[in-house]
């Protein structure tokens, strides 16, 4: 199983939308979660960063469930500037070494 | 301003050379690392450094060389053992306090590409 999976996407929503996509990861001690979002041909840049059961920046929450393992994004009333990749991170407990995921392409359209 | 930087942006490398990708921080952060994103993929881990003079291999290291002289600069060499280094090269760096202190920020990467 790899260390942290993403569904691929991509996800094609209209202005307005809300989005949601999952991140799985594999160790079961991790205690801190990063999202990094990616625009194309550019390099990944910190979105948010998830140290309990969740956080929440503006139009943009993510929620942890620990016991299946998962992370969420979901962004609400999606804004054209919104397309990009979002990539989900996992720094392995006791390491500063992080996990990086394929990331999922959400495009929003006018 | 604080930040690090990558050089060149775009790079062409002829069969059989080696080539050197820059990359200097000004962040005073202790570790360092160089990604490998190919198209459509995720980041793969090449090298990794926590401190000067000290540096450990990634997922894919073979075909690349790091050095870690400073604690400013990482450069990495994509040898001509790497048979197809066409792909994104990405520079990061973080503090070393581990867990959720661990925020990776990037450089703006290289294209390299084989002529």
């Amino acid at each position: 199983r790899k260390e942290v999976e993403q569904d691929p996407g991509p996800f094609n929503v209209p202005e307005g939308a809300t989005v949601a996509f999952n991140c799985t990861y594999s160790n079961s001690a991790s205690q801190s979660f990063f999202w990094y979002r990616q625009d194309c041909r550019k390099e990944p840049k910190l979105l948010m960063s998830v140290y309990s059961s969740g956080n929440e920046d503006g139009r943009f929450t993510a929620q942890l469930n620990r016991a299946s393992q998962y992370i969420s994004l979901l962004i609400r009333d999606s804004k054209l500037s919104d397309s990009a990749t979002y990539l989900c991170v996992v720094p392995p407990e006791g390491d500063y070494k992080l996990s990086f995921g394929a990331g999922t392409t959400v495009t929003v359209r006018a | 301003d604080g930040g690090i930087t990558q050089s060149p942006k775009y790079l062409f490398r002829k069969e059989g050379q080696n080539v050197t990708l820059s990359c200097e921080q000004n962040l005073n952060h202790d570790a360092m690392y160089w990604y490998r994103q190919d198209p459509g993929q995720g980041l793969r881990l090449i090298y990794y450094s926590q401190i000067v003079n000290d540096f450990q291999k990634g997922d894919i290291a073979e075909g690349y060389s790091v050095s870690r002289e400073k604690k400013e600069s990482f450069p990495l060499t994509v040898t001509s053992a790497q048979k197809n280094p066409t792909a994104f090269y990405l520079c990061a760096s973080s503090t070393t306090r581990g867990g959720s202190l661990n925020i990776q920020y990037f450089g703006a990467g290289t294209r390299l590409s084989v002529l």
